[in-house]
């Protein structure tokens, strides 16, 4: 049973570029939330994706968009990339949109420079 | 707002020694999960309590989750260096969704 998956493992990119990042559900999951995680924080909610579309959105700018593919996978986009963006990006899956268990991938560590 | 304060933010004890690890909120919550974080790794989901008062056992990790459904704590016998890693408490916003809001953290090291 494949777990959350998520690429690229390791990113570095320079300020003002974009960036995109993925993530596979784990099986039987159709529910895809995004987290930012500042070193040494817990993570942030981004957004969340259910039926291929942005349900729920957390304190982000537009600069963050994502998107849902048909098979539940997802890309997290960030524009205009700045320092404060480096972070590790997590994605997490789950089944149905009440549902309260997340499965967490090894995430996306971004450095922007 | 409802936000997860944990304490102590860092922890750093004796192979062999117990300890306790706390999540507090001013709002309750329909649920807490806890979390363990090892570093360049996603958050591993290691139990949700539901019910206030609830308390469940894992090997040597006990949780236990408040009458009121507002605090919860969790409680390592017999630490192991395995245990080292961020411990993350978590429960989901009032909004009918899956909207997690994270505790603060706290940082354990066991060492040998």
């Amino acid at each position: 049973d494949a777990g959350v998956t998520q690429s690229p493992t390791h990113l570095i990119k320079t300020r003002g570029q974009q960036v995109t990042l993925r993530c596979s559900p784990k099986s039987g999951h159709d529910t895809v939330s995004w987290y930012q995680q500042a070193l040494g924080q817990g993570p942030q909610f981004i957004f969340q994706y259910y039926e291929e579309e942005e349900r729920q959105r957390g304190n982000f700018p537009d600069r963050f968009s994502g998107h849902q593919f048909p098979n539940y996978s997802s890309e997290l986009n960030v524009n205009a990339l700045l320092l404060g963006d480096s972070a590790l990006y997590l994605c997490a899956s789950s089944l149905g949109i009440a549902g309260y268990e997340q499965y967490f991938g090894p995430g996306t560590r971004l450095t922007v420079t | 707002t409802q936000l997860l304060e944990q304490s102590p933010q860092f922890l750093s004890i004796q192979e062999g020694e117990n300890l306790t690890v706390y999540c507090n909120s001013s709002s309750v919550f329909s649920s807490l999960q806890w979390y363990r974080q090892e570093p360049g790794e996603g958050p591993v989901l290691l139990v949700t309590v539901v019910t206030g008062g609830e308390v469940k056992k894992l090997k040597r990790l006990t949780f236990q989750f408040g009458d009121a459904r507002k605090d919860s704590s969790l409680h390592i016998t017999a630490a192991q260096p395995g245990d080292t890693g961020l411990y993350l408490c978590a429960g989901p916003m009032n909004t009918g969704f899956q909207k997690l809001v994270f505790g603060t953290g706290t940082r354990l090291l066991v060492s040998p």
